[in-house]
């Protein structure tokens, strides 16, 4: 059973694109949701988290969009750039269980 | 400098071998984790220690130990190397209730 869908497995973009990836959960009792950015030969970095009580949070050309209600989240990049080219991973944090499950990834590459 | 360290970075074995991979801390971070990272299957948690001394199984911990003698180290230990585990292997540690940190990574190969 899968916690944590991510959708799409790849996507290619425009440079000043706009990217979007999405995850959807099912677990309730979630607390916490980033999102690491990985290059490659590099291990997986935090970029940007939400809290669920948060339905936006965006950092720079960034952007979290939370809806709890419907079990989703999803990542926006605005004006992609080539050093945007990278794989990201949603995750989802239970604070009681103390680890995190992660998408399976979406390896994005932005044409210049 | 400060940061989370593994090693090998590369590591080549034949099946049946024991290998360890390891992975050294020098913020003191309470939490610590082993994922194995595979095309299509992103991300999956292996083990993870809570403290020293305390260590729980992850989604896939089937042919692997760990230990945590000392806070700054967790070392991962394949008894007997399948092929099936080739794959990526990071080490993560955990700044607060949040923030994972993660290692550059081991590429392990087993023949």
């Amino acid at each position: 059973q899968q916690q944590v869908k991510q959708s799409p497995q790849s996507l290619i973009v425009q440079k000043g694109g706009i990217s979007i990836i999405n995850c959807a959960y099912e677990n309730t009792a979630f607390d916490y949701f980033p999102w690491y950015q990985q290059f490659p030969g590099k291990g997986p970095a935090l970029l940007i988290a939400i809290r669920p009580d948060v339905s936006e949070k965006k950092e720079g050309r960034f952007t979290i969009s939370f809806n709890k209600s419907a079990k989703q989240f999803s990542l926006h990049i605005m004006d992609s750039q080539p050093g945007d080219s990278a794989t990201y991973f949603c995750a989802a944090f239970q604070y009681n269980a103390g680890k995190s499950t992660f998408g399976d990834g979406t390896t994005l590459t932005v044409k210049p | 400098d400060a940061g989370i360290t593994q090693s090998p970075r590369y590591k080549i074995t034949e099946t049946g071998r024991q290998v360890t991979l390891m992975c050294h801390q020098t913020w003191s971070h309470s939490y610590m984790f082993w994922y194995r990272q595979d095309l299509g299957h992103g991300l999956r948690l292996i083990y993870y220690s809570a403290a020293a001394d305390i260590t729980d199984k992850g989604e896939v911990p089937d042919g692997y130990v760990v230990s945590r003698s000392k806070t700054e180290n967790f070392p991962l230990t394949l008894e007997s190397a399948t092929r099936s585990q080739t794959s990526v292997y990071f080490c993560a540690s955990r700044q607060g209730n949040e923030k994972l940190f993660f290692g550059s990574g081991t590429q392990l190969s087993v023949l």
